[in-house]
């Protein structure tokens, strides 16, 4: 079985100020890594994936995320955040099923 | 390409009544998937199908849930006598099979049961 735990509920970060979205998971098989974004009023978005290969992987929007296999982390980071970045992120893991984290919601202020 | 529709959008029904959401996924994609989302929660796995065939069902997933995808288009999700418990947001998705992993997902449909 797999699962995904999302350490922060909530963080508020000021515009152009770096942001990292902690993801942490647990899974006894190999499993592929994801970043979703839920904006407003609108239905979830690839954010990046890591399949395999470099643990950097980079995204739509500037984000990227960085896997940790020590760690069993795939933390999300920008380092300049701007206020359309306001949104709810999921980290999931794909083993033989699809997990998702119970979320993060971003706040950009200006 | 018209992405992952759902139908409709918002349902408001009275406890005890039924409901029906359809989603049409992405034409070419043969996996299909429901989630329910509750506030402040991320997505919960229901169901899913590859073509017509229903390969997995959660244990979330009651009695009175049931989903279909007979020509393994379209797929409906029909909850029976609806509780207070069942409002949530339903979430299709769908992807293609052997993908590695990427999930499309429509707009979801939001039930509240009053």
């Amino acid at each position: 079985a797999q699962s995904v735990t999302q350490l922060d509920s909530q963080v508020p970060v000021f515009e152009e100020a770096p942001v990292e979205l902690r993801c942490n998971y647990s899974s006894s098989v190999s499993v592929y890594l994801f970043w979703y974004v839920q904006y407003p009023n609108q239905g979830l978005q690839l954010l990046l994936k890591y399949l395999s290969g470099s643990t950097l992987v980079k995204g739509i929007n500037g984000f990227e995320a960085e896997f940790n296999k020590s760690q069993t982390s795939f933390h999300l980071r920008k380092p300049s955040v701007h206020i359309s970045d306001t949104a709810e992120y999921f980290c999931a893991v794909f083993g033989n099923q699809f997990y998702f984290g119970t979320g993060t919601s971003l706040t950009v202020i200006p | 390409d018209t992405g992952v529709s759902q139908d409709p959008r918002h349902k408001i029904t009275k406890r005890g009544q039924n409901v029906t959401f359809r989603c049409d996924p992405i034409s070419e994609h043969n996996r299909l998937y429901w989630y329910r989302q509750t506030l402040g929660q991320g997505p919960e796995f229901l169901t899913y199908f590859q073509n017509e065939a229903q390969l997995e069902k959660s244990r979330l997933l009651s009695d009175r849930f049931s989903a279909e995808r007979p020509k393994g288009s379209f797929s409906t999700l029909e909850i029976q006598r609806t509780e207070q418990g069942d409002s949530a947001m339903y979430l299709c998705a769908s992807s293609r099979q052997g993908d590695t992993g990427e999930l499309f997902f429509g707009e979801g449909s939001r039930l509240t049961v009053l």
